[in-house]
């Protein structure tokens, strides 16, 4: 069965860094994207990085380039995603799904910037 | 960057109705490489949202076929043949084909 759970959320003060991290069993990690995607509060779907299978390419959005870092170890068959400088907008459900056609999706960790 | 427009906004629906859910591409969605990666979703209350269509018109696993996509281009249908309670929720498209880009989501609602 495949599984993505995440982890690491909680709150932290504005400009604070935090990594959220993505579990991931039941198929073969090392030959799967992984994506994040957030949703705030109430709000809509929003896109926020990418990797593909071996690491070496990443992609992101306008609003986190610069300020987040996508990767993932294979060999522990985790992802990760690195928040730096996270800011009040920031604040959002993040999700890791696999595939560019999402098929899998965790359930969630959520992810406060406030002070 | 592509912009989806979906509508309507709220859809309200009696059980056994079909609706129609409409995503509008600012870009065309058919990539280099003869596919077009339009997808579907659907997220229930408090939960993670599941793929629904995937390529237009290709049913997810484990999808009933009252679910039913189509389209090309830039315009897109998701239709629903018979709502059932269970179908209540937010539906999204998202294009695949250009990073990603969430439609703004249609609130399908009981009438």
């Amino acid at each position: 069965e495949v599984q993505l759970v995440e982890s690491g959320g909680g709150l932290v003060q504005p400009g604070s860094p935090l990594k959220l991290s993505c579990a991931a069993s039941g198929f073969t990690f090392s030959s799967n994207w992984l994506n994040w995607i957030r949703q705030a509060p109430g709000k809509g779907l929003e896109w926020v990085a990418s990797i593909n299978p071996d690491g070496s390419s990443t992609y992101y959005p306008d609003t986190v380039k610069g300020r987040f870092v996508v990767s993932k170890d294979n060999a522990k068959n985790t992802g990760y995603l690195q928040m730096n400088n996270l800011r009040s907008e920031d604040t959002a459900m993040y999700y890791c799904a696999r595939r560019r056609s999402l098929d899998y999706w965790g359930q969630g960790v959520m992810v406060t910037v406030s002070s | 960057d592509v912009v989806l427009t979906q509508t309507p906004p709220t859809s309200s629906a009696t059980i056994g109705q079909s609706v129609s859910i409409s995503c509008r591409s600012s870009q065309s969605l058919l990539d280099s490489d003869g596919n077009t990666y339009l997808y579907w979703y659907l997220q229930r209350p408090s939960q993670s949202p599941q793929l629904l269509i995937y390529l237009v018109s290709k049913l997810g696993s484990g999808v009933p076929n009252r679910f039913s996509g189509s389209g090309s281009g830039t315009d897109f249908t998701l239709k629903i043949s018979g709502v059932e309670a269970e179908d209540l929720g937010v539906y999204y498209c998202v294009q695949g084909t250009h990073d990603h880009t969430f439609g703004a989501g249609t609130k399908l609602e009981l009438k």
